[in-house]
Parts: C-alpha cells; sequence; structure tokens
C-alpha cells in the first residue's frame, strides 16, 4: 500500500539559513505528492503539489522537487522566514488508490 | 476561496456520552475525508467517502464510530460512547475527484471529553 514517511518530526532553525524538510514515499501506483502546511489554530492548507510533467512546483518561496528515482519530494526554501514557522505535512496520492495518504508532520520552528 | 464548514467548533462530553459533529463539503466536491488530530500532531485519517459511499476506513471508526453522508452536502460523524482517548481535533476535508485533486480543510470540531 501507499505510504509515506517524514524522518524529521521537529526542525528548528534560525531566520535567513535554508530550509530542507526530507519526504520520502511508497506507491503502488503513478504517484501525486503534495506539502500541506498547519499554522497554529488554523487548518491544513495545501503549499504545492507535484505536476505531471515533472515541473517544479514552487509557492510562498517554498519548493519541491519529485524524484521518483528515489521516491522523494522534499521541501526546500532558501531564505528562513519567522512566518514559516508551522507544521508541515507531506502527503500523497494516486491512480488507482485516491485516497491521499500524509506523513506524521514536521514542526518547523524558525527563531530571530 | 474554498469553503469546509464544521459544526460545532467545540463540543464538551462526559465519558460515555454520545457525540456528533457535522461537516459542509465545498460545494461540488465529491470526496469527504475526516481526520482526527491530537495536540497539532499526526493527521490520523478516519473515514473517506466518494459519492455519500463510504470507500475507506480504519478499525476503530467501524467498531466505536458512525460516519455517514445522508446528502452531498452534508457529513456526520458521530462516537456513539466517547472515551477520554477520543479528545482531539476532528477534522473534514472535502475535494473534488482525481488522485492530484487539492484537499479543502474546514476548521475542525474540537472535542473534549472529560
Amino acid at each position: 500500500g501507499d505510504s509515506v514517511t517524514q524522518t524529521e518530526g521537529l526542525v528548528t532553525l534560525t531566520e535567513g539559513l535554508p530550509v530542507m524538510l526530507n519526504c520520502t514515499y511508497q506507491s503502488t501506483y503513478s504517484p501525486f505528492l503534495f506539502w500541506y502546511v498547519q499554522h497554529l489554530n488554523e487548518a491544513p492548507k495545501l503549499l504545492l503539489k507535484s505536476f505531471t510533467d515533472n515541473k517544479r512546483p514552487e509557492h510562498q518561496g517554498f519548493h519541491a522537487t519529485l524524484h521518483k528515482s528515489s521516491s522523494s519530494f522534499h521541501l526546500q526554501k532558501s531564505s528562513a522566514q519567522l512566518s514559516d514557522s508551522a507544521l508541515y505535512y507531506c502527503a500523497l496520492s494516486s491512480y488507482g488508490n485516491e485516497k491521499i495518504t500524509f506523513g506524521a508532520g514536521t514542526k518547523l520552528t524558525i527563531k530571530p | 476561496d474554498a469553503a469546509v464548514t464544521q459544526k460545532p467548533r467545540y463540543l464538551i462530553k462526559m465519558k460515555g456520552q454520545e457525540a456528533e459533529m457535522k461537516c459542509i463539503p465545498e460545494k461540488g466536491h465529491t470526496a469527504v475525508f475526516w481526520y482526527q488530530q491530537k495536540q497539532s500532531k499526526e493527521l490520523k485519517f478516519l473515514i473517506y467517502f466518494q459519492n455519500q459511499q463510504p470507500l475507506d476506513q480504519i478499525d476503530m471508526v467501524k467498531e466505536r464510530f458512525s460516519a455517514v453522508c445522508p446528502s452531498s452536502s452534508l457529513c456526520s460523524l458521530g462516537i456513539r460512547t466517547c472515551e477520554a482517548e477520543d479528545s482531539a481535533l476532528y477534522l473534514c476535508s472535502s475535494s473534488l475527484r482525481g488522485a492530484d485533486a487539492e484537499q479543502f480543510f474546514g476548521p475542525g470540531t474540537r472535542l473534549t471529553v472529560l
């Protein structure tokens, strides 16, 4: 079955440093990958998702590249901002299994 | 902007009582999901509906919960006998059909079981 692994539960960084949150997956069928972000006391919302034509999705300075060879979809940003502090979930769905599977989440804290 | 509505926002029950929470999906969305989230941690999948039919659910839901979507514009999640461990934020989301469809989440119902 489908699964998503986020190895870091907690990530703490200083403002201005680069961000990379790891996400690897297992999927039986052709996968779609997503990153959702949940700020404190808010509902999760979509940050970005993979494209079928392998274009790199970008939003709010974040980007992620789907690497099918390594089954990864790591989230990156060149320079962290205080407002990036939130919970980040990597998620997966696929043709043949449209139920989305979420990873355990990574709590990102950005310090001044 | 998409708007998934959940009611009530807060729910307090005594152990052993029944609880019910409702979700109004985004208009036109055929997929509805329920998740349980404790202490701002992992999103635990509970049940998935497609066109009002339950397609997948975890054992806990089969055993102690009741979940239905009587119409395309209303779904409900119930707990037959609340336990302390059920205290959590219950999030409902909806999406169009399709593996690449974005999920839109409601604000959640925060259940506290005393």
